[in-house]
C-alpha cells in the first residue's frame, strides 16, 4: 500500500460525458502528479501540482483540467470524453517540489468510454 | 527534451536465469534515473534510483542497475529471476515531470 488513494477504481461512461477522478496523496506529501497510461501511448505525464499550485504541465488535453485543494487532495476533470480517452489514470505523490525522490503511485482509476 | 527508450517490449526468461532490461535516456543535464515495476492491476513501485555517486545502484527485490553516462544507459539487472518477478518494468528519467519509457513486459518460464 503506497498510501495514495484514488477513486473510483473503475468508471464506465459514454462519449461526450464528463468525469472527475479523485486522488488523496500520502499524508504530508505536497506534490501530486497525474499520469495517463494507455496501450498506444504508454505512461504519459499530464500535470503536476504542488501545495495547491500548478507546477508542470505535460501532454494534457485542453478538455482535461486538474486542481489541488487546500487539504492537498487533487481532482482530474475529463470532459467531452472520446473513445481514445479510455485509459488508466494514475495519481502519484511525493513530499518535494522537485520530484527527485520516489513517486508513490496509487492503484489507478480505469476509465472506459463507450 | 528528456526521453527514455526501452528497446525491448517483451522479454521471456526461465526461472533462475539472469535478467537484463535495457534503458537508454536522453537528458540535458545530470539525469535522475529510476526503475519502477508494475504488477497487473497495481500501481507502480520504485525498484531503485540513481542521482549521483556510485554508478552501480542496488534496489529492492535483488535488482541492481548500472548508470553508464558514455552510453546514456541505465540497464536493470538481476542475477536469478523468480516467478514472482513477472511484471512490467518501466525506466524513467527526470525530476518533476518524470518521463517514462514504454515499458518492458517480463514473462518468467518455469
Amino acid at each position: 500500500d503506497s498510501g495514495v488513494t484514488q477513486t473510483p477504481k473503475h468508471l464506465i461512461t459514454a462519449t461526450g460525458q464528463r468525469v472527475t477522478l479523485r486522488c488523496s496523496p500520502r499524508s504530508g506529501d505536497l506534490s501530486v502528479y497525474w499520469y495517463q497510461q494507455s496501450l498506444d501511448q504508454g505512461l504519459q505525464f499530464l500535470i503536476q501540482y504542488y501545495n495547491g499550485e500548478e507546477r508542470a504541465k505535460g501532454n494534457i488535453l485542453e478538455r482535461f483540467s486538474a486542481q489541488q485543494f487546500p487539504d492537498l487532495h487533487s481532482e482530474l476533470n475529463l470532459s467531452s470524453l472520446e473513445l481514445g480517452d479510455s485509459a488508466l489514470y494514475f495519481c502519484a505523490s511525493t513530499p518535494s517540489l522537485s520530484g527527485t525522490g520516489e513517486l508513490f503511485f496509487g492503484e489507478g482509476s480505469r476509465l472506459t468510454v463507450l | 527534451a528528456q526521453s527514455v527508450t526501452q528497446p525491448d517490449i517483451h522479454i521471456t526468461v526461465s526461472e533462475g536465469a539472469s535478467l537484463e532490461l535495457r534503458c537508454n535516456y536522453s537528458y540535458g543535464a545530470t539525469p535522475y534515473l529510476f526503475w519502477y515495476v508494475q504488477s497487473p492491476g497495481q500501481g507502480l513501485q520504485l525498484l531503485l534510483k540513481y542521482f549521483s555517486g556510485d554508478t552501480l545502484v542496488q534496489g529492492i527485490k535483488g535488482f541492481e542497475a548500472e548508470f553508464k553516462r558514455s552510453q546514456s544507459s541505465f540497464n536493470l539487472r538481476k542475477p536469478s529471476v523468480h516467478w514472482s518477478d513477472a511484471a512490467e518494468y518501466f525506466c524513467a528519467v527526470g525530476a518533476g515531470d518524470m518521463r517514462f519509457g514504454a515499458g518492458t513486459r517480463l514473462t518468467v518460464k518455469p
